[in-house]
């Protein structure tokens, strides 16, 4: 099945640009998805990227794809103390459950 | 986008009661709900899969007895933890996905406490 995995923290000073990897093993995962949660909340969908794409952008997030390598990143530029939160890579199909990575806490540091 | 909302958002109950959380798509019909587990600082671990009219499919590991998971209508999936025990608490979040769309809209999550 599905293994999604992606670094557990991430340091940033704020006005800097943060990158978040990740990275999954199924190649017939179709979307792929970036999630926000902040503390003692659900989930936020940010962004997600068809696999059939390389990149995409909306604002200040740009999500970047390396389908050979199954790598996924999401950039977030202009990084404010508002963005500290956990990011959550997924991957999946169709009609199938996503498959959550571990989650990345981004701490921002004004 | 859509809107899915979780309720209640946190609850504390005695050893041995029962709780029902709802979770409920606001502005779509949802023909699948998924409901996620997540221990602190962990990530979501899938429970069970669950299509309208249909009865759930669960993960292995979970108790279907002890989470019991409804999903009568296409706007309405309830996750009831019977007996509940204290190794129960944890945060339960639900996500909505409409028969066409790509992505699957997240409720806000309920934390359960059991005392």
């Amino acid at each position: 099945g599905e293994d999604v995995e992606q670094s557990l923290f991430l340091s940033v000073r704020e006005g800097d640009s943060s990158v978040i990897n990740c990275t999954y093993t199924d190649s017939s995962s179709t979307y792929l998805y970036w999630y926000k949660q902040e503390p003692g909340a659900g989930l936020q969908l940010l962004t997600y990227i068809f696999s059939n794409m390389d990149m995409k952008q909306d604002q200040r997030l740009t999500v970047l794809l390396n389908k050979k390598d199954k790598h996924l990143s999401l950039r977030i530029a202009d990084t404010q103390t508002g963005d500290s939160a956990i990011y959550f890579c997924a991957a999946g199909s169709g009609n199938t459950p996503l498959v959550f990575g571990k989650g990345t806490r981004l701490s921002v540091i004004a | 986008g859509a809107v899915v909302s979780q309720h209640p958002s946190w609850v504390i109950c005695k050893s041995g009661t029962s709780v029902k959380i709802e979770c409920r798509s606001l502005d779509f019909q949802a023909t699948t709900m998924f409901w996620y587990r997540q221990f602190p600082k962990q990530s979501l671990m899938l429970m069970a899969t669950s299509n309208e009219g249909s009865k759930a499919t669960y993960e292995q590991g979970v108790e279907k007895d002890k989470f019991l998971i409804n999903h009568a209508s296409l706007t309405l999936s309830t996750l009831t933890v019977t007996s509940a025990h204290p190794e129960d608490s944890s945060f339960y979040i639900c996500s909505a996905r409409g028969r066409w769309d790509t992505e699957a809209f997240f409720g806000q999550g309920t934390r359960l406490t059991v005392v």
